[in-house]
């Protein structure tokens, strides 16, 4: 399975666009980015996902570099809601057994008020 | 309300009493997964179902048992639970498999003293 590298931590400040990067080199041409994040004491939370195209939905935008072995998620305006794990993963489409989330260590964002 | 819930939120058992840990989402979604998460270690994959009476294994499935029965119901079996297996729980569903968006659970703690 292919991998993902993220810092461990980024900081921002409220209000502020926070671009989180992650690198994911060994990406397979059927691989899905996934972007998922975790508030404290809760699951996982779905925030966007994509192949080759940029994407944007009303969470955050996805910005895929045109070789596809590193993407960033975008958070335009920080909140202090956003502070929490963010976790870049790579699926496969279709098949048996494609249906798992490889998780790493993620990101750790802080928001500053 | 898209929802996957699971029921019990804590649980503290001793080793060797076999329990149980429902999840039920009402999405009508035929990928079902379980995880656990252990820090330093992530969310790890324990079991996934692509649809009713159809299982596989995850990349930690040792000690568990899962059954699906029903489409909306993958409940989690710890026949004879060890103290290795204190961890965070978290059921997972999606329409698609690793392409489309998971929901997640809000989390089992489970304690085995």
């Amino acid at each position: 399975d292919a991998k993902t590298t993220q810092p461990n931590s980024m900081e921002s400040n409220e209000e502020e666009p926070v671009h989180l990067p992650c690198n994911h080199s060994t990406i397979s041409g059927t691989d899905y980015i996934h972007w998922y994040r975790q508030l404290p004491s809760q699951g996982p939370e779905y925030v966007i996902h994509g192949l080759t195209s940029n994407v944007n939905n009303r969470m955050a935008s996805l910005a895929i570099a045109e070789d596809r072995k590193s993407s960033t998620l975008i958070l335009h305006r920080a909140t202090l809601r956003d502070a929490a794990v963010y976790y870049c993963i790579l699926s496969k489409s279709g098949g048996y057994g494609t249906d798992k989330l490889i998780f790493g260590t993620g990101t750790r964002l802080q928001v500053f008020p | 309300e898209a929802q996957v819930t699971q029921n019990p939120r804590y649980l503290i058992t001793v080793t060797g009493k076999k329990l149980t840990v429902t999840c039920s989402q009402n999405m009508n979604h035929e990928y079902m997964s379980w995880y656990r998460q252990d820090p330093g270690l992530g969310l790890r994959q324990i079991y996934y179902s692509m649809n009713v009476e159809v299982t596989d294994k995850g990349d930690v499935p040792e000690g568990y048992k899962v059954s699906r029965k029903e489409k909306r119901n993958f409940p989690l079996i710890l026949e004879s639970p060890s103290p290795n297996q204190t961890s965070l729980y978290f059921c997972a569903s999606s329409s698609g498999g690793g392409v489309t968006e998971a929901f997640f659970g809000q989390g089992t703690r489970l304690t085995v003293v």
